[in-house]
This record gives C-alpha cells, structure tokens and sequence, in this order.
C-alpha cells in the first residue's frame, strides 16, 4: 500500500507570492501522481496528474508540479497566487494499474488580498 | 447529468439510526467509488463498482457498512446502527473508463452523528 504525506497542514501567504506545496509518497514500484483542489463549497477537482513522461507538469490556474523519482516527491508550484487560490490542496498517488487512490492529510491555503 | 451529485449534502443523524446516502455518477461513467474522509484527514478508499459490480469493498470499516449500484447508475451507501466515529464526509467519485485513473469527485455528504 502507498502512503502519502503532505509536510505543510496550512499555508498563509499574500497576494503575488510564490506557492510551494510539498507532497512525498511512499511505494516502491511506478505509480500515478495527482493533486487535486477544492475550493470552498465545491467538489474535489483534479489541478493536475503525472502518469509518465516529462516530470514537470503543468496543470490548469498556472499551476505546476516536478515528480522527482529520487526523492519519492511530487511538489506543487505557482509563482504568483491570487486570493481565488484560497483552497484545500491533495495530494494523491496510486500504483500502476491500481483504482485506489491514497491520499494526504491536505494543505489549506489561504491567500489574503 | 454535469457531474457527480451527491445527496444529502449535510445529513446529522442519531447514534444507532440507519443513514443511506445517495450518489448519482455522470452519465455513461462505468466506474464508481466511495470515499471517506474524516475531518483533517484525506479521503480514504471504501469501495468500488464497475457498472452493477462492486468489485472491491475491502476499504468498507465493518459489516454496518454498505454498498449497491443495481442498475449500474446510482449507487447509496448506506449505514447501519451509525456511531459518533461514523461521522465524516463521504464523497462519490466516477470514472468512464472501468478503474480508469481520471476520476471526478462530487461535492460529498457531511455526516453528522450526534
């Protein structure tokens, strides 16, 4: 079974600053990586996902993430926030060829105007 | 439908009452999947249905729990004899592909038992 672990409970930062979310994860074989967001009131949405390929990944909102296979991490990143980015941030794995997501604790970010 | 919609959106129920809750998948979606998240945890897995199939309930906590899609479309969970543990947020999921790794969330229904 995976495990993924999420180093920052909540996050506040101002307008125009930059995000960095970390998220490690556990397992030894090839695995699928997510983060997903959710905004308040809404559903849990996928932000991005890496199955293979190119480890920089780049998802909707100008958001991005960097697997590093190494390090057992898959960071999200976004250079200037917006107060719309006050959100709970997940980050989720699954092994190859598995259904199950595992995911992390989350991230509340809170972004003051 | 749009999305995956799940009712009751807030539902606070007696100890030892029996709760169903109830998810709609987008149409045409093959699988479906229940998830609990617990407050200041992630959501963790429960079960999981290909078509009328439920092809994995390993997650389900014990034998109060349950789960159904008999047409294949709206699949309820449901909760016997609840305990104040119970008490979470379950979220339905979907996916058009069966296990398929793109799935999308509903907005989830907060269960209460007091």
């Amino acid at each position: 079974a995976q495990s993924v672990s999420q180093h920052n409970h909540h996050v506040i930062l101002s307008e125009a600053a930059s995000l960095e979310l970390g998220c490690n994860y556990s397992y030894g074989g090839t695995v699928n990586l997510f983060w997903y967001v959710q905004y308040p009131g809404q559903h849990l949405q996928l932000l991005l996902k890496y199955f293979s390929g190119d480890p920089l990944v780049k998802g909707i909102k100008g958001f991005e993430a960097e697997f590093i296979k190494s390090k057992f991490s898959f960071n999200l990143r976004k250079p200037s926030v917006q107060w719309s980015d006050t959100a709970e941030y997940f980050c989720a794995v699954n092994a190859q060829g598995d259904y199950k997501l595992s995911f992390g604790a989350g991230t509340t970010v809170t972004v003051r105007a | 439908g749009a999305g995956v919609s799940q009712s009751p959106r807030y539902k606070v129920t007696k100890r030892g009452q029996d709760v169903a809750l109830r998810c709609d998948p987008i149409s045409g979606h093959v699988s479906l999947y229940w998830y609990r998240q617990a407050l200041g945890q992630g959501p963790e897995f429960l079960t999981y249905f290909n078509y009328e199939a439920q092809q994995d309930k390993s997650g389900l906590p014990n034998d109060r729990f349950s789960a159904e899609r008999p047409e294949g479309s709206i699949s309820t969970l449901t909760i016997q004899r609840t305990e104040q543990r119970d008490s979470a947020m379950y979220r339905c999921a979907s996916s058009l592909l069966a296990g398929g790794n793109t799935i999308y969330f509903g907005e989830g229904s907060w269960l209460t038992v007091v």
